[in-house]
């Protein structure tokens, strides 16, 4: 249980044009779900926190109006890079908030596989 | 959050346990420690959490010492599959929904044959 995907896993596409990434949860609803931006030997970084049914939060420096999230319903989170530049090119991983444990049930995240954007 | 300190990299022999050491030494009393792990161009991969108790599961074991500001977690018998990222997080509640994780740079674990 708790699997995460991210669809598409790879996608190449030219400056000044517009991608978005599917995250959706297949055995579980998430009314909160995460994306995050990793550049090549960085670390993961927080882009905002998409609640199902509301506007998501932007971490401080993500612009909003160039990463659009809707999380139009329980399963499922898009993020769409608008006007994608070539710094824009990284790999993008989202999780969803779901349920873990066994007798002590508690929230946890389960990451998706990530996909990796190149803009040219 | 309390910050997290671990080391850049470590290495392993295959068949041997791996000890990554992780300090926190600012963690508060309601902050779990929680390891996650990165297999290069995929998704982060749960391991363990504990509050203050050795927690131990099919993957690993996480021994948090008793003043809880230093944790190791533990691979009993590493395998090849075992290199990657291992991140150690600190972070108020489990139940705390919508809970953020921050990431730190993490250990690189290289297992070698």
């Amino acid at each position: 249980g708790a699997v995460v995907s991210q669809h598409p896993s790879r996608v190449i596409c030219k400056s000044g044009t517009s991608v978005k990434i599917e995250c959706r949860s297949l055995d579980f609803q998430a009314t909160t779900m995460f994306w995050y931006r990793q550049f090549p030997k960085k670390s993961l970084m927080l882009m905002a926190t998409s609640n199902e049914g509301s506007k998501a939060t932007y971490e401080q420096g993500v612009e909003k109006d160039k990463f659009l999230i809707n999380h139009a319903s329980l399963t499922l989170s898009t993020l769409t890079v608008t006007s994608a530049h070539p710094e824009d090119s990284s790999f993008y991983i989202c999780s969803a908030l779901g349920l873990a444990g066994g007798s002590a049930t508690y929230n946890e995240q389960f990451f998706g596989p990530g996909t990796r954007l190149t803009v040219l | 959050d309390a910050k997290t300190t671990q080391p850049p990299s470590m290495d392993c022999a295959e068949g041997r346990a791996a000890n990554l050491p992780c300090n926190h030494s600012t963690i508060s009393g309601n902050e779990y420690v929680y390891w996650y792990r990165q297999i290069h161009s995929q998704g982060p991969q749960y391991i363990i959490h504990g509050l203050k108790n050795n927690e131990t599961n099919e993957m690993a074991s996480l021994i948090i010492t008793e003043d809880r500001k230093s944790s190791t977690l533990i691979l009993p018998h590493a395998t090849l599959r075992d290199t990657a990222v291992y991140y150690c997080i600190v972070r108020v509640g489990k139940e705390t929904s919508g809970s953020r994780l921050t990431f730190g740079e993490g250990t690189q674990l290289t297992v070698n044959p």
